[in-house]
């Protein structure tokens, strides 16, 4: 398997504009993480999706923030409109099931200017 | 809730030291628990996996944790630390909440090995 892919690997963009960064899990595993990384907060749990269902987004920092999975093998995270602070490393993990290692894409550098 | 916190954010070996990687857990039932190893630019890699089984976890690159519930502890070590060891290490405690798990991570340790 190749693994979680992540699209792009870099996104650079201007305030206000929309970001969508783009997960594509392991096959068979149905439960998916999307985590944020910074020097300040560490990584962080934006949202949780199992069976393509969103189960706690309690970390998803405001409502510019929104995450998609319409189906077990794609999910989306979109910003809009962007802001300087959401410069970070996103992170998009999968699981066989939500005890199991989660195994982590390479992470989408944004940068928002 | 869970939460894990890991002492020191900044460790440093010198090449065919011992490496010691501290982490702590809080957690009212048995826990899963995990370390990850991240490499500059890279996503988050599994080292080991603590699931109830025997105490002392082996994992890959020669890294072992022990699980002690009487400490809440699973720290990480490896006998002889490597120049390609450098790297930032992460503990995680797998929470249960509203009848699902996530992974709960530690704020990281960078590991620096010098000559």
């Amino acid at each position: 398997d190749a693994g979680v892919i992540q699209s792009p690997r870099h996104e650079v963009t201007e305030m206000g504009q929309e970001v969508t960064l783009r997960c594509k899990p392991i096959s068979g595993h149905n439960s998916l993480f999307w985590y944020r990384q910074t020097m300040m907060r560490g990584l962080e749990l934006l949202i949780y999706f199992n069976n393509n269902v969103p189960i706690d987004d309690s970390g998803m920092p405001e409502d510019r923030f929104s995450a998609k999975m319409p189906n077990a093998s794609f999910s989306t995270l979109k910003i809009q409109p962007s802001e300087p602070r959401d410069s970070a490393v996103y992170f998009c993990a999968s699981s066989r099931d939500s005890v199991t290692e989660a195994f982590f894409g390479q992470g989408t550098r944004l940068t928002v200017v | 809730a869970q939460s894990v916190t890991q002492l020191g954010s900044h460790v440093s070996v010198s090449e065919g030291a011992l490496v010691l990687l501290r982490c702590n857990y809080s957690s009212s039932v048995p826990p899963y628990l995990f370390w990850y190893v991240q490499y500059p630019n890279q996503g988050l890699q599994l080292l080991l996996k603590y699931t109830s089984a025997a105490t002392l976890v082996k994992g890959i690159n020669g890294f072992e944790a022990e699980f002690k519930k009487s400490e809440t502890s699973f720290h990480l070590t490896k006998p002889s630390a490597h120049m390609s060891d450098a790297a930032e290490y992460f503990c995680a405690v797998s929470e249960a909440t509203g009848g699902y798990n996530k992974l709960i991570f530690g704020a990281g340790t960078r590991l620096a090995v010098h000559p």
